[in-house]
């Protein structure tokens, strides 16, 4: 089966301590993977993808096709990181669709 | 800019009433989703669609039905609505192939 998993439902740091959400998939072929983040009463929104290789508002994401990770970090917590992330995987579907597949989601919170 | 508009913020109804929720995106994507995000239980796949009349059911079918007539509308029905659909409800449209999503703002429905 195509899945993501996000094992920390919570995730709390203090401000200017380092950030690692963990996202773990199950893919057969290779897999498009995102981060969506979703601040409080705005719309879930892209973070970043793996193909792009950027960095977002401080956020990095390196696929490990070893370990079938794509976890998020940064160096550097702020309090506007505090946040619902979402890993997601694009799974193939019919009419040569794809569809974003989620994970559980980890609500991190940056303490002042 | 890509702009998916929910028709609703929030919606209350009563049990056994046929709700509908409606979504409009402008950038002339071919599929379109429709989401229920619960806490602790991530986003999970209702129906999608990858062209006008084409529907596909997700991970949670039961209870609800979708239409699309034309290619910019999508949108949930709930038969007969019950207090276990109280939830958000988001709808995402994207491009074919490996591209991100693109979310509305969310409809929170509450059935009482």
């Amino acid at each position: 089966a195509q899945r993501v998993t996000q094992p920390e439902k919570l995730l709390s740091v203090f401000k200017g301590a380092p950030v690692e959400l963990k996202c773990n998939y199950s893919y057969s072929g290779s897999p498009e993977l995102f981060w969506y983040v979703q601040y409080s009463r705005q719309r879930l929104q892209l973070l970043l993808r793996h193909i792009s290789r950027e960095s977002i508002k401080g956020f990095t994401a390196d696929l490990n096709k070893g370990e079938t990770s794509f976890h998020l970090k940064k160096p550097f917590a702020q309090e506007e990181d505090s946040a619902m992330y979402y890993c997601a995987l694009n799974r193939g579907a019919s009419g040569g669709s794809y569809i974003p597949t989620f994970g559980r989601g980890t609500s991190l919170i940056v303490h002042p | 800019d890509v702009k998916v508009t929910q028709s609703s913020r929030y919606l209350v109804k009563r049990t056994g009433e046929k709700v509908f929720l409606e979504c409009v995106q402008d950038m002339d994507h071919e599929n379109m989703f429709w989401y229920r995000q619960d806490p602790g239980l991530g986003l999970r796949l209702i129906y999608f669609s990858y062209d006008v009349k084409m529907k596909e059911k997700g991970d949670i079918p039961e209870g609800y039905s979708v239409s699309r007539e034309k290619k910019e509308r999508f949108s949930l029905i709930l038969e007969s609505a019950s207090t276990n659909q109280t939830s958000m409800y988001l709808c995402a449209s994207k491009t074919t192939g490996y591209t991100e999503a693109f979310f509305g703002q969310g409809t929170r429905l509450t059935v009482v």
